[in-house]
């Protein structure tokens, strides 16, 4: 089936450095994508979304950015945090109704250096 | 926001047994999903609850391994039956809202451990 996968397994970066975690997906009709933040022994929380008519999505801190020429998606942490440190995970939907399963990618494991 | 929660929220069980895992939303909800996340991993999904209807399960997945329930829109339950080594992982129920149907949001997840 469609895959969505991600180019870096584990990052770390310097605390108040900005991050960058990159994911690729395969699917072309996916419209929906999600970041997820997966923190030890608790189930993942949803961080961000953009939908595919977007290229750029602000948050607190964060930031997705999507491009659908490359099939693309990044999230931007900026001034990093020790509460920070997670695993992170992309999903993509396809989103129509009926239909609005999530296929997530294989994670990045984000560490924060103090 | 909605409160999420999962029971046991770990257990350890012997080869042969089954296990019935517990969803419950504060809220109504119209989707329900169950996922499993085996060590180390990413999240791959079981089947989708429905409502007063039989789950909708993913490839390699079958009813009779992972039986499911949902006879609200509050509340779920997945078992894992006749379990084996195999079957350790995290298990983790999501929810879709009325309001925004696509986002998904998770359960604190049950860890399950097969001896």
């Amino acid at each position: 089936g469609e895959s969505v996968g991600l180019h870096l397994p584990t990052l770390s970066v310097q605390e108040g450095d900005n991050s960058i975690i990159n994911c690729a997906y395969s699917n072309s009709a996916s419209d929906y994508f999600i970041w997820y933040k997966q923190e030890s022994g608790k189930g993942p929380q949803f961080i961000i979304d953009i939908r595919s008519n977007m290229d750029k999505r602000q948050g607190q801190r964060v930031t997705v950015l999507l491009n659908k020429t490359v099939k693309h998606l990044s999230l931007q942490i900026a001034a990093t945090q020790p509460g920070d440190s997670a695993v992170y995970f992309c999903a993509e939907s396809i989103g129509y109704f009926g239909n609005e399963k999530l296929t997530f990618g294989t994670g990045t494991r984000l560490t924060i250096i103090p | 926001s909605a409160v999420i929660s999962q029971k046991p929220s770990r257990d350890i069980c012997q080869r042969g047994t089954s296990l019935t895992i517990q969803c419950q939303v504060d809220s109504q909800v119209t989707m329900m999903f169950w996922y499993r996340q085996q060590p180390g991993q990413s999240l791959t999904l079981i089947a989708t609850a429905n409502q007063g209807s039989e789950a909708t399960y993913e490839s390699g997945f079958v009813i009779d391994k992972f039986p499911i329930s949902r006879p609200n829109l509050t509340f779920s339950t997945l078992t894992v039956s006749n379990m084996s080594p195999e079957d350790s992982s995290i298990y983790l129920c999501s929810v879709g809202f009325p309001r925004d149907r696509e986002t998904q949001y998770f359960g604190p997840g049950t860890r399950l451990l097969v001896l």
